[in-house]
């Protein structure tokens, strides 16, 4: 089955920088790369999501990128707010296009530092 | 949030006993999925359907069944609850057509003493 692997576990930056979170995949079948943040307490909420026929996306502050080759793909985040501060997962679909289900990466715990 | 709510919010059980959980949506989706959370593991998936009494198996499926017979409800039972069960329980639903964006629900918080 598939394995997503996600780093860092925690990462801090000051408030107006840039986060970068990467993810790799195993299974080449994978076709779709969301990205979920969920705040403590709360749901996972999905932000943004790739396809694999897509390099990149772009959703005001957030992008995703996507190189299929590599089984890799990134979760940028510019000029940082506090409201940022939350853990972000990734997750892939596997062949079946997440109709059978995600596997999901164990998360980045991001602090947005005043 | 997408139409879902879960029941019970939060629940303490015995070792033992059984518990049914408990996702309602009023989106007419036809996925609907349960995964489990926990700390260092992030979410795993138990079951999901793909319709009316269409059922398949997760991840993490042993100690766990699901039922549904209703299109808007899909239960999550643990025959059987052991303390490896202790989680938190979120179920999510997608609309599957061209598309598999999942969405969850609040979540269900499972002690088992």
């Amino acid at each position: 089955g598939e394995n997503v692997e996600q780093h860092p576990s925690t990462l801090s930056v000051q408030e107006g920088d840039s986060a970068v979170i990467k993810c790799t995949y195993s299974d080449s079948a994978s076709n779709y790369f969301p990205w979920y943040k969920q705040e403590l307490g709360k749901r996972p909420q999905l932000i943004i999501d790739i396809r694999s026929n897509v390099g990149e996306k772009k959703d005001q502050r957030i992008a995703v990128t996507l190189n299929k080759t590599a089984k890799h793909f990134s979760l940028h985040i510019t000029e940082t707010q506090p409201e940022d501060s939350a853990v972000y997962f990734c997750a892939a679909s596997g062949g079946g296009g997440g109709a059978d289900g995600l596997t999901f990466g164990k998360g980045t715990h991001l602090i947005i530092q005043p | 949030d997408a139409g879902i709510t879960q029941s019970p919010r939060h629940k303490v059980t015995e070792t033992g006993t059984p518990v049914t959980l408990r996702c309602h949506q009023t989106e007419n989706h036809r996925y609907m999925y349960w995964y489990r959370q926990d700390p260092g593991h992030g979410l795993r998936l138990i079951h999901y359907s793909y319709g009316v009494k269409d059922t398949d198996k997760g991840e993490v499926s042993d100690g766990y069944s699901v039922s549904r017979s209703k299109t808007e409800d899909f239960l999550l039972t643990l025959e059987s609850a052991t303390s490896s069960q202790t989680s938190v329980y979120f179920c999510a639903i997608s609309p599957g057509t061209s598309l598999y964006e999942q969405y969850f629900g609040p979540g269900t918080r499972l002690t088992v003493t």
